[in-house]
């Protein structure tokens, strides 16, 4: 099955630093999500990516869908304390596709 | 207050017993879907169901078992021919395939 790279694995930064992540993939993805969980619950949607090259923002958070449509980012800007979690990409491939791939998860911890 | 409810947090089962979880959403909802996670390890998906009365094997179905008899439920079955547990189950819906998943809080299954 496809396969999702998500990096970095984990990360530690300084409270008001900006932080990046990305996804890559094998296969073309036509759709990408980002998550964050929290521990003990489930994943919470943070950005939706439709089109290749579509940057979408949510708050302090950017995400982009890659031109390729291999792969997608993350941005999180002026990081503070309740952005620690679990971060994951998700990807779908086709159109009328029900099934998600997804990453195994960047940790992030931030340090006040 | 709409989303996706998970039943019971924690789940304990004994050597060669079957046990059900449970998982309602109120947000009318078409599809809905069951996921195992594992320690550092993104989400692999069990089974879904596009529609009532309908549903698909996912990645890593062995082992397990759901109905859907009803729009809001999808009630998930770990039986005991499942050897590997022990694991976080999270639920999900989407209005469509298409559509972004949302998530319970979900279930940790342990083994006594």
């Amino acid at each position: 099955g496809q396969q999702l790279n998500q990096s970095p694995q984990s990360m530690f930064i300084q409270e008001g630093e900006d932080v990046s992540m990305n996804c890559t993939s094998s296969s073309i993805f036509n759709t990408w999500l980002w998550y964050k969980q929290d521990p003990g619950e489930g994943p919470v949607l943070l950005i939706a990516l439709y089109k290749a090259g579509e940057l979408t923002s949510n708050g302090r958070l950017t995400a982009q869908f890659g031109i390729t449509r291999k792969d997608s980012f993350l941005n999180i800007s002026a990081s503070i304390p309740s952005d620690v979690g679990i971060y994951f990409c998700a990807g779908r491939t086709g159109a009328g596709s029900y099934q998600l791939t997804f990453g195994k998860g960047t940790k992030l911890s931030v340090i006040p | 207050d709409g989303g996706i409810t998970q039943s019971p947090k924690y789940l304990f089962r004994k050597e060669g017993q079957n046990v059900t979880l449970s998982c309602e959403q109120n947000l009318n909802h078409d599809a809905m879907y069951w996921y195992r996670q594992d320690p550092g390890q993104g989400l692999r998906l069990i089974y879904y169901s596009q529609i009532v009365n309908d549903f698909q094997k996912g990645d890593i179905a062995e082992g397990y078992s759901v109905s859907r008899e009803k729009k809001e439920s999808f009630p998930l079955t770990v039986t005991s021919a499942q050897k590997n547990p022990t694991a976080f189950y999270l639920c999900a819906s989407s209005n469509r395939g298409d559509q972004p998943q949302h998530f319970g809080d979900g279930t940790r299954l342990s083994i006594l």
